[in-house]
């Protein structure tokens, strides 16, 4: 079953914030979160592994609620560089991995 | 350089010819899948692997196969390709899936189109 990414699309001006949801009706292993530019592949932001835990480096981090089968990736004060697709990605089995749909974001100057 | 090398980049073919996108990585890494991703539709799995001889279906395997008998190589494989199959596809890897601490690498993608 794929995650439920929400919104589907956010802009924003440079230094704003924000957060990115994602959720599944099952339970799961981990969320991965990747970000993809146009035409580049995703590449990889931050992994979590178990319920409660927390991630962050620079200005982006994520949390993962294992209870509510949910994780949020939180960017604060945004930069240009942050504009592209953000998808997580959940494991319900090992090795099988299902992608939400992705949240656009687009960042302004 | 550590990477996930697909080849080729761009395929237009006809319906029916068998083809074969090559993906390699040159991390060791034990873990590699195929996505395909399609407008409005993410990235979807179509097969996994998991060791050397070790494969499994992803969510839309149909049409599609695979093989691993080296560590390094994953191709794909159409053997009668059809306009539904017309995406952009991508190959990563990842160290261990048993340890799931690491996420995926992706390479740059193949972008098929079947006419």
């Amino acid at each position: 079953q794929q995650p439920v990414q929400s919104p589907q699309a956010v802009i924003l001006r440079e230094g704003e914030d924000a957060v990115i949801n994602c959720s599944s009706s099952k339970a799961l292993y981990s969320v991965h979160w990747y970000r993809q530019k146009h035409g580049e592949a995703p590449v990889f932001l931050m992994i979590l592994l178990k319920g409660g835990e927390q991630k962050g480096h620079d200005k982006i981090s994520a949390s993962f609620n294992e209870k509510k089968q949910q994780s949020s990736l939180y960017l604060t004060a945004s930069q240009l560089s942050y504009s592209g697709t953000y998808f997580c990605g959940t494991c319900r089995v090992a090795g099988k991995s299902t992608f939400g749909d992705g949240t656009t974001l687009t960042v302004k100057p | 350089e550590a990477q996930v090398t697909q080849n080729p980049r761009y395929l237009i073919t006809v319906t029916g010819k068998k083809l074969t996108v090559t993906c390699s990585q040159n991390m060791n890494h034990e873990y590699m899948s195929w996505y395909r991703q399609d407008p409005g539709l993410g990235l979807r799995q179509i097969y996994y692997s998991m060791n050397v001889e070790v494969t499994d279906k992803g969510d839309v395997p149909e049409g599609y196969k695979v093989s691993r008998k080296e560590k390094r190589n994953f191709p794909l494989i159409l053997e009668s390709p059809s306009p539904n199959q017309t995406s952009l596809y991508f190959c990563a890897s990842s160290l261990s899936v048993r340890d799931r601490v690491e996420g995926y690498t992706f390479g740059s993608g193949t972008r098929l189109t079947v006419v």
